[in-house]
């Protein structure tokens, strides 16, 4: 079974700071980390991905990850934030290939402070 | 990366009533899956939807309640039946890449009973 947990609903940076997103999660396999990003009023978009390759991820739009076993986080984080980032931020974990099944975090509201 | 359409994208129907949602991906995929999204509320795994088997349900969701037809590997459907104000969410189509380690996310169904 798989779970995750996000700190923080919500997140407030101000603009050209640095973003950082906390995500911990639970495995009983090794697992397969995503965060995916919810513009308003859109679906989801696949941000970043972890499957069992290379732990500092990099993805779209300036984010990265590095997953940390021993800590058990996925972190996300960019270093200088835009206003165009505002948005619902969504880590998910699965069980790895062959177990595709996404369990989700609560999700982080990230504001961008003018 | 898959392209995944939803239809429709919104509706707002009748209490009682039942929706149909549609799901066409771009390319054979073995696996969709459709999740629920509540106001303000993360996801939540409905049902995997296998070509030429009968879905397979989450704890909590019903065959009753949300029918689920795989008719070809491009093509799902969810239905609501039954519709109560509960019932309002976005309801989005996801589905595994070939390589079978990224999950991909339609735009999702808003869909608002009254």
């Amino acid at each position: 079974a798989q779970s995750v947990t996000q700190l923080g609903s919500h997140v407030s940076v101000s603009e050209g700071a640095l973003v950082l997103l906390r995500c911990n999660y639970s495995s009983s396999v090794p697992p397969y980390l995503f965060w995916y990003v919810q513009y308003p009023n859109q679906g989801l978009q696949l941000l970043l991905k972890y499957t069992s390759a290379a732990t500092l991820v990099k993805g779209i739009n300036g984010f990265e990850a590095e997953f940390k076993k021993s800590e058990t986080s996925f972190h996300l984080t960019k270093p200088s934030a835009h206003m165009s980032d505002a948005a619902e931020y969504f880590c998910a974990v699965s069980g790895g290939f062959g177990n595709e099944k996404l369990t989700f975090g609560t999700g982080t509201r990230l504001t961008i402070i003018p | 990366s898959a392209v995944i359409s939803q239809k429709p994208s919104r509706d707002i129907c009748q209490r009682g009533t039942s929706l149909t949602i549609q799901c066409q991906v771009d390319s054979q995929v073995t696996m969709m899956f459709w999740y629920r999204q509540q106001p303000g509320q993360s996801l939540t795994l409905i049902a995997t939807a296998n070509q030429g088997s009968e879905a397979t349900y989450e704890s909590g969701f019903v065959i009753d309640k949300f029918p689920i037809s795989r008719p070809n590997l491009t093509f799902s459907t969810l239905t609501v039946s039954n519709l109560s104000p509960e019932d309002s969410s976005i309801y989005l189509c996801s589905v595994e890449d070939r390589g079978g380690n990224t999950i991909y996310f339609g735009e999702g169904s808003w869909l608002t009973v009254v």
